[in-house]
């Protein structure tokens, strides 16, 4: 069964500073990969999300991930983070299984706290 | 559009009560899932649906939980005689498939509380 590990729990950081939130997940085979985010008082909503091709993916608000397969990893960045990116984020990954039911396991979260 | 309605949006309960938490989801969506968000324990799953069955229900933590659907549409999670570590959000999800690149649409949860 897949896993998926968010080691940072709580992060807390100054307006423009830059953003890594690491996401490692276990499974061996092909993965679908996504970052989803619930700001405060809001439902969780994706964020971006990794199928194939370019491992650098773009996702809203200036939030971009990198897939690197041999570290199992799929970590979030941002450049210059804003007050208003204070939210939760929740790693989730997915077996890239062709058609039936692929179950969809989130990490643990991460609470981002931006300080203005 | 209309999102992922979930009722009610709290509900308090006393220890030994049964409680049901309904989910309407996206009109069209095929795939509807539960999931329960405990502090510090993320998101944990516990039920997936595809249209009227329930093809994986491993996540349910003991027999006192169930849920069913109806008509492919809404649907209830019963939790029975509920203990004080049932409190969490229950959050529902819906997807128009179960393809692996359709992302999940949440709803706002209830929040659970037993005292």
């Amino acid at each position: 069964a897949q896993s998926v590990s968010q080691h940072n729990h709580h992060v807390i950081l100054s307006e423009a500073a830059s953003l890594e939130l690491g996401c490692n997940y276990s499974y061996g085979g092909t993965v679908n990969l996504f970052w989803y985010v619930q700001y405060p008082g809001q439902h969780l909503q994706l964020l971006l999300k990794y199928f194939s091709g370019d491992p650098l993916v773009k996702g809203i608000k200036g939030f971009e991930a990198e897939f690197i397969k041999s570290k199992f990893s799929f970590n979030l960045r941002k450049p210059s983070v804003q007050w208003s990116d204070t939210a939760e984020y929740f790693c989730a990954v997915n077996p890239g299984l062709s058609g039936g039911y692929q179950k969809v396991t989130f990490g643990t979260g991460t609470k981002l706290q931006v300080i203005p | 559009g209309a999102g992922v309605s979930q009722s009610p949006s709290n509900k308090v309960t006393e220890k030994g009560k049964d409680v049901e938490l309904r989910c309407d989801p996206i009109s069209g969506h095929t795939a509807l899932y539960w999931y329960r968000q405990s502090l510090g324990q993320g998101l944990e799953f516990l039920i997936y649906f595809q249209g009227n069955s329930a093809p994986d229900k491993s996540g349910l933590p003991s027999d006192r939980f169930s849920a069913e659907r109806t008509g492919g549409s809404v649907s209830t999670l019963t939790i029975q005689r509920t203990q004080q570590e049932d409190s969490a959000v229950y959050l529902c999800a819906s997807s128009p498939s179960t393809g692996h690149n359709s992302p999940l649409h949440f709803g706002n949860g209830t929040r659970l509380t037993v005292t």
